[in-house]
């Protein structure tokens, strides 16, 4: 059983450019989230799903977008990557009942 | 008013002690406060949660104490062991709807001296 699934562990990107962090889970959890990480900053949501085909923002969501297609599936993407986006990048899931979230082991990134 | 507070930011104990981390809220609506322990390299782990109808709860060596009338809650560690070290994040959920829409403390990095 691997819980959630994060690619890529570490990337480089330079300004501008863009990418697509992944994110899969094998519980069959409807709820998925997706968190960025800063020194001394705590966990900041930036956008979360309560099922395939909706999705709502966070607290920080600008500069970023999600799909969510199926119940495993819950891509970030990054588009026009600043430096402000270093970071790193948690996805998260949890049934709708319960609020525990389980947490991947993260992606860090960084804009240079 | 969305923000939790969290302190102190760092925290050295002897193994055997008691590490104490303290968080404070603003939001009345909160009704779900959970503590997540995070070890290096690792995404965040739910260690133990309390809801605001009770004012303690207890898992093994660790304890919850909430104060709904200060708006504050507390993590304690008894015996406090070397494997304790770890970052510990309190949060607040904004409403029962979606408990995993949470607002998250700063963190504490806790380390245990043995």
């Amino acid at each position: 059983n691997a819980g959630v699934t994060q690619t890529p562990k570490f990337r480089i990107l330079k300004i501008g450019q863009s990418m697509t962090l992944q994110c899969a889970q094998d519980m069959n959890h409807n709820y998925m989230y997706w968190y960025r990480q800063d020194p001394g900053m705590g966990l900041k949501l930036i956008y979360y799903s309560v099922g395939a085909g909706i999705t709502d923002k966070g607290e920080v969501p600008n500069g970023y977008n999600v799909s969510r297609s199926t119940t495993e599936d819950f891509p970030l993407r990054l588009e026009l990557a600043a430096p402000s986006q270093t970071s790193v990048y948690f996805c998260a899931s949890s049934t709708s009942n319960t609020g525990e979230l389980f947490f991947g082991e993260g992606s860090r990134l960084t804009v240079l | 008013q969305q923000q939790v507070k969290q302190s102190p930011q760092s925290l050295i104990v002897q193994k055997g002690g008691i590490s104490i981390i303290n968080c404070a809220y603003e939001n009345t609506a909160f009704d779900y406060f959970p503590w997540y322990q995070q070890f290096p390299g690792k995404g965040p782990a739910l260690l133990i949660a309390i809801r605001p109808d009770v004012s303690e709860k207890k898992e093994g060596r660790f304890t919850i104490s909430f104060n709904k009338s200060a708006k504050q809650f507390s993590l304690h560690i008894m015996d406090s062991q070397p494997g304790d070290s770890a970052t510990y994040f309190c949060a607040a959920s904004p409403g029962s709807s979606n408990t995993g829409k949470l607002i998250f403390g700063q963190g504490t990095t806790l380390q245990v001296k043995p």
